[in-house]
């Protein structure tokens, strides 16, 4: 079955700490990539996406994401975080043979200590 | 421009009762998704319309059912709701299936 897997379910960090959230999908076929983020008691919105091009894409706030096709992957980055950055983290795939739906993962929170 | 709105914010009901949740876009969407979030378990796609007039089952449709009522407006109904449709349910819309959604505040549901 297709799916989508974010291998952090909680994650604490110092604030001017290094990120890395996985992401890993198991689609074949075209995928469009995308990061979405909520901040407490706020909506899901969009942090960044990948559809075509260059695979290092860049993001609001300082975030970036890598696509590596051969390793079905789409990781998140940050160089140093901040207390701000407290937030679960969904990571989330469109593939063409997936019917045009997107999956999302399971969501990685990240609490950052001030 | 208010984006994605969602009616209720809140519900509780029992067991048995049923209620339609309410989802507006202002944003001229074609593709409109119902989500239900769940600790641990991120986002579930419930059901979800690419365009007017079409739905379709995401991956948990068992217990709900939508209508797309015109291209703005996208509702979930429970007709007989379970303790296990506990959950906060959110509602997004997209240009089309697969880009960006834009998501509404959510519904906390409590089904006791």
């Amino acid at each position: 079955a297709q799916s989508v897997s974010q291998h952090n379910h909680h994650v604490i960090l110092s604030e001017a700490a290094s990120l890395e959230l996985g992401c890993n999908y198991s689609y074949g076929g075209t995928v469009n990539l995308f990061w979405y983020v909520q901040y407490p008691g706020q909506h899901l919105q969009l942090l960044l996406k990948y559809f075509s091009g260059d695979p290092l894409v860049k993001g609001i706030k300082g975030f970036e994401a890598e696509f590596i096709k051969s390793k079905f992957s789409f990781n998140l980055r940050k160089p140093s975080v901040q207390w701000s950055d407290t937030a679960e983290y969904f990571c989330a795939v469109r593939s063409n043979t997936g019917g045009f739906k997107t999956i999302f993962g399971a969501g990685t929170r990240l609490f950052v200590k001030a | 421009n208010a984006g994605v709105t969602q009616t209720p914010k809140f519900q509780v009901l029992k067991t048995g009762q049923s209620m339609t949740l309410q989802c507006a876009q202002d944003m001229n969407h074609n593709s409109m998704y119902w989500y239900r979030q769940d600790p641990g378990m991120g986002l579930r796609l419930i059901y979800y319309s690419a365009s007017e007039g079409t739905t379709d089952k995401g991956e948990v449709p068992n217990g709900y059912n939508v209508s797309r009522l015109n291209k703005r407006e996208f509702s979930l109904r429970l007709e007989s709701a379970a303790p296990s449709q506990t959950s906060v349910y959110f509602c997004a819309s997209g240009l089309s299936l697969g880009e960006t959604q834009y998501f509404g505040p959510g519904t906390r549901l409590l089904v006791l």
